[in-house]
């Protein structure tokens, strides 16, 4: 397992403003992603945080708007830039340990509220 | 593409009521497939997993089976307690042959409530 570490923990945001959620793992890890949780619905993966290179983003989602750092393999930043009211969410980092079957591992999240 | 379908909640059932949360997957090739569980104010956490056809995951007394044929993977427990009230994700992902793995797709989530 891996212990992921979030922050912030939660914000209140204006609109227009832009936020850096860091993500912290107290391992090196082999995949590390993005997820979105809006109020009251499921996961949706944004985007996989690539070690040294760009982020692969899933459909809907835009670099621009989500522009992601992983410069090592314990550490991944995402942003929401011009954050708007519909960006209000849960943000999840999840990571992939060596070897692992698929599973990933959560961190708490960090609770986005866009004013 | 990969998707989930659950069903979905809330769920209400009495403590010590039989549980089945069905969930079916459209994949291509083999998928892994997975149940969390978030708890109220808590993080998602992995309940139990299996890896291939016929495989059964289980843990907390909750158990699922990989059902190749009926493309399933639904949850069951015996009997539930109070404490088992919380949010269950269904979940798959595919395996690259060389390691690693794309990320989960997951269910819409299902709310299961459990009155004493």
């Amino acid at each position: 397992s891996a212990v992921i570490s979030q922050k912030p923990s939660r914000d209140i945001c204006q609109r227009g403003t832009s936020l850096t959620i860091q993500c912290q793992v107290d391992s090196q890890v082999t995949m590390m992603f993005w997820y979105r949780q809006q109020p009251g619905q499921s996961l949706t993966l944004i985007a996989t945080a690539n070690q040294g290179s760009e982020a692969t983003y899933e459909s809907g989602f835009v670099i621009d708007k989500f522009p992601i750092s992983r410069p090592n393999l314990t550490f991944s930043t995402l942003t929401v830039s011009n954050m708007s009211p519909e960006d209000s969410s849960i943000y999840l980092c999840s990571v992939g340990v060596w070897g692992h079957t698929g599973e990933l591992f959560f961190g708490e999240g960090s609770r986005l509220t866009v004013l | 593409g990969n998707s989930v379908t659950q069903m979905e909640g809330p769920v209400t059932l009495s403590e010590e009521a039989f549980l089945t949360i069905n969930c079916t997957y459209t994949a291509t090739g083999y998928p892994s497939l997975f149940w969390y569980v978030q708890y109220p104010g808590e993080g998602l956490q992995l309940l139990l997993k299996a890896t291939k056809a016929d495989d059964k995951g289980s843990n907390k007394g909750f158990e699922a089976t990989y059902r190749k044929e009926t493309t399933s993977f639904h949850l069951e427990k015996g009997s539930v307690q109070v404490s088992d009230s919380a949010v269950y994700f269904c979940a798959l992902t595919a395996l690259y042959s060389g390691g690693g793995a794309d990320g989960l797709t997951f269910g819409k989530g299902t709310h299961l409530i459990i009155q004493p």
